[in-house]
């Protein structure tokens, strides 16, 4: 079946540091990949996506390659910010499937200025 | 641009009631998923309407049921309310009749609590 595995948080960084965020999947088909990001209160804002393996989804300084070969989809930044402190989810959806998303459990995130 | 749009924001009630929440999705927007996000659970598709059909539906029981209008706003309705259905419900919708391309747009939820 369809199945995302997603680094364990609380993840803290002081502003400035390199993030990395794991994410592995499980897949029948052939899957998109997104990232998604939640803020206090709020729902879930797409933040990236990639939808055939070698993709490289970007935005807002985060990046993520799609890699079939490992099945993973790594989120990285950079330079974090303390305005980037959020929970971050993995997921995948695969049409063949429907449209059903796959979330990962979401890594908390904060930043520390 | 009005993002989607989920009423009430938070709601009280009593074990055994039932409830309704609504969502208005983006106009333009025709599908629209309904998920349910627990501590213990994470993020749980509950069902998926595209032009008032619904095409998918998640793993819940029966007491869970939704619908879809004309107009693309979309309804869930619990029924028989229960402790463990506490939780965000999260509506999301798309222009995209096959989302899972695509992504959704969510809303910021209805935070349900059962006493």
């Amino acid at each position: 079946g369809n199945s995302v595995t997603q680094m364990e948080g609380p993840v803290t960084l002081s502003e400035e540091a390199f993030l990395t965020i794991n994410c592995t999947y499980t897949a029948t088909g052939y899957p998109s990949l997104f990232w998604y990001v939640q803020y206090p209160g709020e729902g879930l804002q797409l933040l990236l996506k990639a939808t055939k393996a070698d993709d490289k989804g970007s935005n807002k300084g985060f990046e993520a390659t799609y890699r079939k070969e490992t099945t993973s989809f790594h989120l990285e930044k950079g330079s974090v910010q303390v305005s980037d402190s959020a929970v971050y989810f993995c997921a995948l959806s695969d049409r063949n499937t429907g449209n059903q998303f796959y979330f990962g459990t979401g890594t908390s995130l904060t930043v520390i200025p | 641009k009005a993002g989607v749009t989920q009423t009430p924001r938070y709601l009280i009630k009593t074990r055994g009631q039932q409830v309704t929440l609504s969502c208005s999705p983006i106009s333009g927007h025709r599908s629209v998923s309904w998920y349910q996000q627990t501590p213990g659970q994470g993020l749980q598709f509950l069902f998926e309407y595209f032009s008032e059909t619904q095409r998918n539906k998640g793993n819940f029981p029966g007491r869970f049921s939704g619908r879809q209008f004309s107009n693309s706003r979309s309804e869930m309705n619990v029924s028989t309310l229960e402790l463990g259905d506490s939780a965000l419900y999260l509506c999301a919708s798309s222009r995209e009749p096959t989302p899972a391309n695509y992504g959704y747009t969510f809303g910021s939820g209805t935070r349900l609590t059962v006493v």
